[in-house]
């Protein structure tokens, strides 16, 4: 199974674009890079996912390196409602017994 | 809108004592699972299951197990409730390539 590596912790100000890194160098070909958060007590939150290219939604822009080894969520203009626990993950398997395993993720800490 | 729904909040319970969790979608997913979410562990899959009765075990089973007799309803059961299994308890569904999981608001579970 493909591990991942997050920061515990980052600060960004509100209003500046918030980048969270995910080293995840033993993932394989055909394994997606996927992205949730959770705030505080509530259940965690899909956000966006890829494979290779990069990808832009409404919440959020995901970069993957060429290499796939690592990526990057930007939220482009963190608002204090940002604040929360962020997981990146590889999707493990395939078919319709795919799960995700969650680590422990990086705590996003948004301020004024 | 998507709905996971879960049968309590908040549950007390004393050790040896059989515990319900009821886990019911309204997306006609065919994918359910159940995590456990801990400080400092993050979440970790106990459970999941892709179609009615089947189950599949996740990364923590021991302890556990689960109903699955109607396709929007996941059930987890803890046949004798211990204090180690105090902990914050989360529901998900998904479609057959879950590249978004859905979850529940979650139940804090204390057995003392």
């Amino acid at each position: 199974d493909a591990k991942t590596t997050q920061p515990p912790s980052m600060d960004c100000a509100e209003g500046r674009a918030a980048n969270l890194p995910c080293n995840h160098s033993t993932i394989s070909g055909n394994e997606y890079v996927y992205w949730y958060r959770q705030i505080h007590s509530q259940g965690p939150q899909y956000i966006i996912h890829g494979l290779k290219n990069n990808e832009t939604n409404e919440m959020a822009s995901l970069i993957i390196t060429e290499d796939r080894k690592s990526s990057t969520l930007i939220l482009p203009h963190a608002t204090l409602r940002d604040t929360a626990v962020y997981y990146c993950i590889v999707r493990v398997g395939t078919g319709t017994a795919s799960k995700l395993t969650f680590g422990t993720g990086t705590r996003l800490q948004v301020t004024l | 809108d998507v709905k996971v729904t879960q049968s309590s909040r908040y549950l007390v319970k004393r050790t040896g004592e059989k515990v319900f969790l009821e886990c019911v979608q309204d997306m006609d997913h065919e994918n359910m699972f159940w995590y456990r979410q801990d400080p400092g562990l993050g979440l970790r899959l106990i459970y999941f299951s892709y179609d009615v009765k089947m189950k599949e075990k996740g990364d923590i089973p021991e302890g556990y197990s689960v109903s699955r007799e109607k396709k929007e309803r996941f059930s987890l059961i803890l046949e004798s409730a211990s204090t180690n299994q105090t902990s914050m308890y989360l529901c998900a569904s998904s479609s057959p390539i879950p590249h978004e999981q859905y979850f529940g608001p979650g139940t804090r579970l204390t057995v003392t």
